[in-house]
């Protein structure tokens, strides 16, 4: 089955942790994405990549980091820098530009 | 003030009837999008359009580029529809990577 998964489904971080979240897809898509979503907000842009080995700053880039080494892989990173991380993470993939993107399942991430 | 609008933020319906969510935007755009999330998060493409009207079973989408508006319709609603719809739209002029989003609208139907 084509699909786009997420893992894990819920993380915990502990104060000074950097936690990895991981975004997997095999539709062959050039193009990945990273949201956040709070509740009463609409979704913002963390990082997206166009192309392997490439990627570009969102709205929110800040305190997250990203990979992006094989076409089907774009982890996220959340550094200690980001103060308030506590979200719904998703992930979600394209062809190209303008086109339909397809969403994961989502990380939900809570501070300890 | 943001960019997309939409409305109503939340909507109850009784199975069966019309359903109508709105979207308005205040920039140009050179797409926009229809998003369905799921109450366990999960986020599914319903329509993406520029210009004109889309129809998939018993959803319908039309878009009116000068007046910057776009409508969700559902026709014979149903409890499996309660959902929250999200427009999204890429800036002309912007990456066309790029989504932004409106805040989404409740839809609660029941049986």
């Amino acid at each position: 089955d084509g699909g786009i998964t997420q893992s894990p489904k819920y993380l915990f971080r502990k104060e000074g942790q950097n936690v990895t979240l991981s975004c997997e897809q095999n539709l062959n898509h050039d193009a990945m994405y990273w949201y956040r979503q709070d509740p009463g907000q609409g979704l913002r842009l963390i990082y997206y990549s166009q192309i392997v080995n490439d990627f570009q700053k969102g709205d929110i880039a800040e305190g997250y980091s990203v990979s992006r080494e094989k076409k089907e892989s774009f982890p996220l990173t959340v550094t200690s820098a980001q103060k308030n991380p506590t979200a719904f993470y998703l992930c979600a993939s394209s062809w190209g530009s303008q086109e339909t993107q397809y969403f994961g399942p989502g990380t939900r991430l809570l501070v300890l | 003030k943001n960019e997309v609008e939409q409305s109503p933020q939340n909507l109850t319906a009784q199975e069966g009837e019309f359903i109508t969510i709105n979207c308005s935007y205040s920039v140009g755009i050179s797409a926009l999008h229809w998003l369905q999330q799921h109450p366990g998060g999960g986020i599914v493409s319903l329509f993406m359009l520029s210009s004109g009207k889309k129809k998939h079973g018993r959803l319908i989408a039309t878009i009116n580029i000068q007046e910057k508006h776009s409508s969700l319709h559902i026709t014979a609603s149903h409890p499996r529809d309660s959902a929250v719809y999200i427009c999204a739209v890429h800036l002309s002029g912007g990456s066309n990577y790029k989504l932004t989003f409106g805040k989404g609208t409740l839809l609660t139907v029941n049986p």
